[in-house]
This record gives C-alpha cells, structure tokens and sequence, in this order.
C-alpha cells in the first residue's frame, strides 16, 4: 500500500522558517512526480509546488516563488519543503501528494500537516 | 496562470438526483483536467483525470467530460457517501490550479 506521512507542521513567526517532510512508503519517489498542495483555513486547495519524475528542479506557484524551495532526498525516500520568510497567509494544511505518471492526476495524498503563522 | 471557474459553488440535491459540476478554463488546457472530491477534514480523494479518465476505485456513477475550456463532472444518481466539496484542478502548464470548489449538500 502506497502511503505518504507529512510531518514538522508547527507555529511559526511571521519572517520564520520552517522544514516539512513527506516520508513515503510503498513507492520510490524518484518515480513518481511529487507536489505540495495547501489549504487555508476554510478555504480551498492551493497547489504549491511540483518535482517531475526524477527531475532536478521544481515548479512552484507565485505565491510562494524565492520564499519556498521543494527538494528529495532519494536515499531517505522523502520530500522536503523548505518554507522560508513566512506570512500569515502561509498559514494552512499542508499536503505531499504523488502522481504516477504524465497525464494522470494527483492519486495518493498524505494526511497532511498543519502550518500556523502567527506572533 | 490559468484560472479555473467552478459552477456552481453550492448545489442542493437529493439522494438519487443526477448532478452536474461546470469547470471552465480561462485558456485551452486541452484535457489535462483532474477532479478531486473532499470531506471535512480529510484529504483530497482523485476521482477523474485527463478529463473523463475514471480513477481506480472511483464508482461508475461518477464520469468527466470535456476538452479545451470547458469540462463537467457529473454523478449520475446522489449517494449518501457523495456529500462532500468538489474541485477542478488542471495540469496543462506550471503553475497548477484548482477551481474554487463546489460544495454538494443535503436538500
């Protein structure tokens, strides 16, 4: 069974940092594009940012472009988002999500993990 | 960026009604078009890609259509279980978006 564990959700100040991790189990996510998808309180989903299959870079939304940097750690099987110059409006559920192939849509989505930014 | 508009944003029906979710696109996306279904407090559940692609697992009641700008979701026959918020989502080019959703409640 394919699962994926989000973790290291905390509050945060507004200017901080913070580091999630999207463990995976089941699939080799070298193998398979990997997002980060948000939601805001009460709000709808955001997409975030993507890694194709084995692909070096990332593609990321306006919202979050120079502030947040997604990355893999292949040995380790697990996602990264480093979330850096927070805002209030950063301030949501997080979720790693796989896909398995080009053309398909996002099919496995972990728990997700909360994100608060306040002082 | 290409926008996604959803129609309506709330729908009120009955067990057993068929329902129909619009999702238009602001430009061309071909049909890389994906639906998502979500209850409160849980994740997003892939119902369709490539526009009427029915994901592994998904009923039969739910089906996609469309191409270019326009697309539609429908559930042929309303269970119990389909109570829940629905969303577009396209993936033609980065950056990825999602329709605003459509919230499907009791009548």
């Amino acid at each position: 069974e394919v699962q994926l564990l989000e973790s290291g959700g905390d509050l945060a100040q507004p200017g901080g940092s913070l580091r999630l991790s999207c463990g995976a189990s089941g699939i080799i996510i070298n193998n398979y594009g990997m997002n980060w998808v948000r939601q805001a309180p009460g709000k709808g989903l955001e997409w975030v940012s993507g890694m194709g299959v084995s692909a070096e870079g990332a593609d990321y939304a306006d919202s979050v472009k120079g502030r947040f940097t997604m990355s893999r750690d292949n040995s380790k099987n697990t996602l990264y988002l480093q979330m850096n110059s927070l805002r209030g409006e950063d301030t949501a559920v997080y979720y790693c999500a796989s896909r398995r192939g080009y053309g398909y849509g996002m099919d496995v989505w972990g728990q997700g993990t909360t994100v608060t930014v306040s002082s | 960026d290409i926008q996604l508009t959803q129609s309506p944003s709330t729908l009120s029906a009955s067990v057993g009604d068929r329902v129909t979710i619009t999702c238009r696109a602001s430009q061309s996306i071909s049909t890389w078009l994906a639906w998502y279904q979500q209850k409160p407090g849980k994740a997003p559940k892939l119902l369709i890609y490539k526009a009427s692609s029915l994901e592994s697992g998904v009923p039969s009641r739910f089906s996609g259509s469309g191409s270019g700008t326009e697309f539609t979701l429908t559930i042929s026959s309303l269970q119990p279980d389909d109570f829940a918020t629905f969303y577009c989502q396209h993936y033609n080019s980065s950056p990825w978006t999602f329709g605003q959703g459509t919230k499907v409640e009791i009548k």
